[in-house]
């Protein structure tokens, strides 16, 4: 059974900085991509980084190039993502997901149950 | 970037009645790379439908999706009560994108 627990959220002031973890099980790690997909309060799904299998290429959506940073530990088949200079609009619960293969096909089978990140003074 | 503009944003049905989504993207979703997922409050997103007709694993056939190139459907033919929640499409043509979500609400 596939299983993904994130873990690592909380409420933080802006511009901190904090780096969330996702445990996966259930599958071989290093042969599938994964991505972070976030969700504000009450609003819709925002895919927000993706690391390839293999050459590990990694992926970011404009709104958090440059300040968020996606690796993974195959050793641990964990995934991470750094965060620094949060901003309120970063607040929401992130979503570590599995993809349906190595690279270039995110479609995300198998989710875990998300952690919630707070950004506010 | 491809946008993805779902319809309505929220619909009101009776139990065993027919509920058409629909998913519309600004520009042509190559190789119908085009998802849905279920979202009950407080969970993550569960995977329905993906290549725009394929049902994934453990899906009932109750939901079915169809369309190409820019105008997507997902189709629940008789709803039950655990189906009244919120549903996205997601194109994975390379990059992605989400749309909005509708939202299946018991009239």
């Amino acid at each position: 059974e596939v299983r993904l627990l994130e873990s690592g959220g909380k409420f933080i002031q802006p511009g901190g900085s904090l780096k969330l973890s996702c445990t996966a099980s259930g599958f071989t790690f290093k042969k599938f991509a994964m991505s972070w997909v976030r969700q504000a309060p009450g609003k819709g799904l925002e895919w927000v980084s993706g690391v390839a299998a293999g050459d590990g290429t990694k992926y970011y959506a404009d709104s958090v190039k440059g300040r968020f940073t996606i690796s993974s530990d195959v050793s641990e088949n964990t995934l991470f993502l750094q965060m620094n200079s949060l901003r309120a609009d970063d607040s929401g619960v992130y979503f570590c997901a599995k993809e349906w293969g190595a690279i270039g096909t995110p479609l995300f089978d198998f989710w875990g149950q998300g952690t919630l990140v707070t950004v506010s003074s | 970037e491809i946008v993805l503009t779902q319809s309505p944003g929220t619909l009101s049905l009776s139990p065993g009645e027919r509920a058409t989504l629909s998913c519309r993207a600004s520009q042509s979703v190559k190789n119908n790379y085009l998802a849905w997922y279920q979202q009950k409050p407080g969970l993550a997103p569960r995977l329905l439908i993906y290549a725009a007709s394929s049902r994934a694993t453990g899906i009932p056939d109750r939901f079915s999706g169809s369309g190409s190139g820019t105008d997507f459907t997902l189709t629940i033919s008789r709803l039950q009560l655990e189906d009244f929640v919120v549903y996205y499409c997601q194109q994975y043509d390379g990059s992605v994108t989400f749309g909005g979500g509708t939202k299946v609400e018991i009239k």
